[in-house]
């Protein structure tokens, strides 16, 4: 069966910390893993990662993809309040996406 | 603006009852999914569209339908045969094509029993 994992599942911090995502899974006919944020509605994209070992950076996040070990990182540098949301990994594969449960990363200040 | 669309926000729903959600893209995607979220499950899929008339059940279509009439448009019906129908709905589309299926969601619509 495909499964996407995420943990932790749930991870409090203070700004300016940094933390690190992580994602694991088992799919059959892999084509790329996206991540995205959902705050109090709608999942917004991050990032879409097809190639092992090379990293997308926005501002303050970045997210690697290690196909050998079928595995994502997503880390996020100097956290803000902002940061505060459910984190989604998501495996394409066919013509769908398969999500993991998410990690509720709450910032305080 | 170009974007997706969802009504009702909230929706009640009594015993026995069949309603519908709306879902409503203006990004010309040939692609429409529907998911539906429960806490500390993450996104599941209900169905999927890839082209106007023609769907395909996703992991927990039981108790629910769909129709594509339209390239715009992708309603879901929750009938009174779902019986745990209580859950946040969210509406995704996107284009077709390998490398080009990052999905673009709506605002979600929060079904509720009565």
């Amino acid at each position: 069966e495909d499964k996407v994992v995420q943990s932790p599942l749930s991870l409090v911090v203070h700004e300016g910390d940094t933390v690190t995502l992580n994602c694991s899974y088992e799919v059959t006919n892999f084509r790329s893993l996206l991540w995205y944020k959902q705050e109090k509605k709608a999942p917004t994209f991050l990032f879409m990662l097809t190639s092992s070992g090379i990293e997308k950076k926005s501002g303050r996040l970045s997210s690697i993809l290690d196909k050998k070990e079928l595995s994502s990182i997503l880390n996020i540098t100097a956290t803000q309040t902002g940061d505060s949301a459910i984190y989604l990994c998501a495996v394409e594969y066919g013509n769908k996406l398969v999500f993991g449960a998410g990690t509720i990363l709450r910032v305080k200040s | 603006d170009g974007g997706i669309t969802q009504s009702p926000k909230y929706l009640f729903r009594k015993e026995g009852q069949n309603v519908t959600l709306s879902c409503e893209q203006n990004l010309n995607h040939d692609a429409m999914y529907w998911y539906r979220q429960d806490p500390g499950q993450g996104l599941r899929l209900i169905y999927y569209s890839q082209i106007v008339n023609d769907f395909q059940k996703g992991d927990i279509a039981e108790g629910y339908s769909v129709s594509r009439e339209k390239k715009e448009s992708f309603p879901l019906t929750v009938t009174s045969a779902q019986k745990n129908p209580t859950a946040f709905y969210l509406c995704a589309s996107s284009y077709r094509g390998v490398g080009k299926e990052t999905q673009y969601f709506g605002p979600g619509t929060r079904l509720l029993v009565l």
